[in-house]
C-alpha cells in the first residue's frame, strides 16, 4: 500500500500569512491525489483534486501543486476559518490512503 | 445531496453492527459510496469503496474479510456489515458521495459513532 507522509505535523501561524503544506507518497501517484479540510467535530471537506483542481465552492486562495511523489497544498492568505486539519489521500493505487494530517493552528 | 449514517452504537467486542446510510439529492447508481472512519483524536483512515453497479468493492488491506461493504440502489441506501468487532474499530464512521469518474469523497455525512466495549 502507498504510504503519505505529511509535513510538518503542525504549522503555526497567523492570519494573512501564506500556508505551504507538503505530502509525500511513498511510490508514484501520478496526479491523482486529493486535499481535505476538517474542523473540530465536523466531517472532512473536499478542497483539491487530482493535485492541483478545486473542488466546487472552494475559495482561490486555496491551491494545489505537484506530481508523482511530491505534492503541497498553499494557502496563500489565511483567514479565521482556515484554522483546522489537513489531509492528503491518493487515489492512485488501491487501497485508498490517507496522510496523517498537518494541523495549522494560530500563532 | 444529503448523506445521513446511522447503525452506530456501543457493542461489545466480537460482536457485529450494520451501518447503514441513506441518500438524497443526486443519482444514487451513478455514484461511487465510500465509508471513512475516524477513531477518537486520529487522522482519517478509508474503509472501502464500492461502484455505482455495486459490482465492484475495494477495501483497505486491514479490513478485508471483516468488512462487507453493499448497496441497494432501489433504495438509494449504502450498507456496512462488520464483523468480529475490537476496540480498534472505535471509530466515527462517515458515508460519503464520490466524484464523477475519479472516485475522490466529495459529499459527507455527519458520520455515525461506533464504540467496542465491554
Amino acid at each position: 500500500e502507498i504510504v503519505l507522509t505529511q509535513s510538518p505535523a503542525t504549522l503555526s501561524l497567523s492570519p494573512g500569512e501564506r500556508a505551504t503544506l507538503s505530502c509525500r507518497a511513498s511510490q508514484s501517484v501520478s496526479s491523482y491525489l486529493a486535499w481535505y479540510q476538517q474542523k473540530p467535530g465536523q466531517p472532512p471537506r473536499l478542497l483539491i483534486y487530482d493535485a492541483s483542481n478545486r473542488a466546487t465552492g472552494i475559495p482561490a486562495r486555496f491551491s494545489g501543486s505537484g506530481s508523482g511523489t511530491d505534492f503541497t497544498l498553499t494557502i496563500s492568505s489565511l483567514e479565521p476559518e482556515d484554522f483546522a486539519v489537513y489531509y492528503c489521500q491518493q487515489r492512485g493505487n488501491w487501497p485508498r490512503t490517507f496522510g496523517p494530517g498537518t494541523k495549522v493552528d494560530i500563532k | 445531496v444529503q448523506v445521513l449514517e446511522s447503525g452506530g452504537g456501543l457493542v461489545q467486542p466480537g460482536g457485529s453492527l450494520r451501518l447503514s446510510c441513506i441518500t438524497s439529492g443526486f443519482t444514487f447508481s451513478r455514484s461511487a459510496m465510500s465509508w471513512v472512519r475516524q477513531a477518537p483524536g486520529k487522522g482519517l483512515e478509508w474503509v472501502s469503496t464500492i461502484s455505482g453497479n455495486g459490482e465492484s468493492t475495494y477495501y483497505a488491506d486491514s479490513m478485508k474479510g471483516r468488512f462487507t461493504i453493499s448497496r441497494d440502489n432501489s433504495k438509494n441506501t449504502l450498507n456496512l456489515q462488520i464483523n468480529s468487532l475490537s476496540a480498534e474499530d472505535t471509530a466515527v464512521y462517515y458515508c460519503a458521495k464520490t466524484t464523477g469518474s475519479s472516485w475522490y469523497e466529495e459529499h459527507w455525512g455527519q458520520g455515525t459513532l461506533v464504540t467496542v466495549s465491554s
